[in-house]
């Protein structure tokens, strides 16, 4: 069974916080991804990468960076945290096969509450 | 207008009845379509996925793929309470992200 784990359930932080959300997958799965979850927005992905030290923008990276120094983990960082980034962030995993469907595999969620 | 419609309900129905969940998208070219079940405090995780136009079906569970008319639905016969969770639509390019809706609701009343 694909596993994904993320390091927090539910997170506060102040405003101006730098912020680390951690997550990490155990099938060797190329590609990794951080949405972040609104309620009537549904999933927007932040950033994803595709290999270690590899990383691309996703529809909403204003605020947010990323780091993969390793294949099984992939690293959410809030640089500076403001209340508009109140919300749950989820994590997946997929394989890389190329142009044929790759399931995404999901995390828990973090929800992070910024005050 | 989004790429992806789909409403957010909350949808009541009875125990035992026939669920119909719908998306619309403006993409001519999403080519994947993909059925993510998410219930509370949980991950979303991947219910059903088809290519192209057409039918699936998995036990209680059918998709339906309409590309002529951009839309997708997902039903579910004699629904169960342990079927109350969020239901998010999902779909992508040949190669490319997926783009979600933003999820319908669902309870099921016993």
């Amino acid at each position: 069974d694909v596993k994904v784990t993320q390091s927090s359930r539910y997170l506060v932080k102040r405003t101006g916080e730098k912020v680390f959300l951690e997550c990490v997958q155990d099938m060797d799965h190329e590609n990794m991804f951080w949405y972040r979850q609104d309620p009537g927005l549904g999933l927007r992905l932040i950033y994803f990468s595709y290999d270690v030290k590899m990383k691309e923008k996703g529809d909403i990276p204003e605020g947010y960076s990323v780091s993969r120094e390793k294949k099984e983990r992939f690293s959410l960082i809030l640089e500076s945290a403001s209340t508009n980034q109140t919300s749950m962030y989820l994590c997946a995993s997929s394989e890389l096969r190329g142009q044929a469907l790759e399931t995404q595999y999901f995390g828990p969620g973090t929800r992070l509450l910024v005050l | 207008q989004k790429e992806v419609e789909q409403d957010p309900g909350p949808l009541s129905v009875p125990e035992g009845a026939i669920v119909s969940l719908n998306c619309t998208y403006s993409n001519s070219a999403f080519q994947y379509f993909m059925w993510y079940r998410q219930y509370s405090r949980k991950g979303p995780e991947l219910l059903m996925y088809t290519y192209s136009s057409g039918n699936k079906e998995d036990g209680r569970f059918t998709a339906q793929v309409d590309k002529s008319s951009k839309y997708i639905s997902l039903f579910i016969r004699d629904s169960q309470p342990s079927d109350s969770a969020t239901y998010l639509c999902a779909m992508r390019e040949y190669g490319n992200k997926l783009v979600f809706g933003a999820g319908t609701i669902l309870r099921v009343k016993s």
